[in-house]
């Protein structure tokens, strides 16, 4: 059984702080990370994806690979109260031949002014 | 730009009723997914596709069946729906193990 384990939160930090959520995984074989973004009552979107070991940066967003530890993070700088929501990590492996992603229960982030 | 649509953002219907929920992508993808979404338990996998008419089993499939005629449709059947079965219903789209895209959701209440 795949796992994919975040902490539910919620993390709340102060507006303009650094945001910094963590997710681990179970399967040696993954090959692609994804971090989510979801609001309340909406759909998941994507804010980053990463595939090789290493940092990642888009914007405010960095996203974080240590394949050795299984573990992928993701560290919001400059947080805003419309980054408040929650980030779902998604782990995506072979299986079969086909690619069915596991996705983290999500942590819910609350960013106060 | 991807788009993912589905045919209902809400639906209400009674225990027993057959229930289907159509969603639609332009972008060619060939993985095709329907997760239900519920408070706590975060998203669970009913069933995807990885071509027409495929179909392989995700995590909670009892209850539900799913119908892919076209590439670009991919139909989830609630055969007899129970009160359980209220949730909210996404679906997603992607190529090989690249972004998975979303639709808006289903909201779906079972009385």
């Amino acid at each position: 059984q795949k796992e994919v384990e975040q902490n539910s939160g919620p993390l709340s930090v102060p507006e303009g702080a650094i945001a910094s959520l963590n997710c681990t995984y179970s399967d040696r074989g993954s090959q692609s990370f994804f971090w989510y973004r979801q609001y309340s009552g909406k759909s998941p979107e994507l804010i980053m994806f990463i595939y090789s070991n290493g940092d990642k940066e888009d914007g405010r967003f960095t996203a974080q690979l240590n394949k050795a530890s299984q573990y992928v993070s993701l560290l919001i700088r400059d947080s805003q109260p419309s980054d408040s929501a929650t980030y779902l990590c998604a782990v995506n492996g072979a299986s079969g031949g086909s690619y069915i992603p596991t996705f983290g229960r999500g942590t819910s982030l609350i960013v106060h002014p | 730009d991807v788009k993912v649509t589905q045919s209902s953002r809400y639906l209400v219907k009674r225990t027993g009723e057959k229930v289907f929920l159509e969603c639609v992508q332009d972008m060619d993808h060939e993985n095709m997914f329907w997760y239900r979404q519920d408070p706590g338990l975060g998203l669970r996998l009913i069933y995807f596709s990885y071509d027409v008419k495929m179909k392989e089993k995700g995590d909670i499939p009892e209850g539900y069946s799913v119908s892919r005629e076209k590439k670009e449709r991919f139909s989830l059947i609630l055969e007899s729906a129970s009160t359980n079965q209220t949730s909210m219903y996404l679906c997603a789209s992607s190529f090989r193990q690249e972004t998975q895209y979303f639709g808006p959701g289903t909201r779906l209440l079972v009385l």
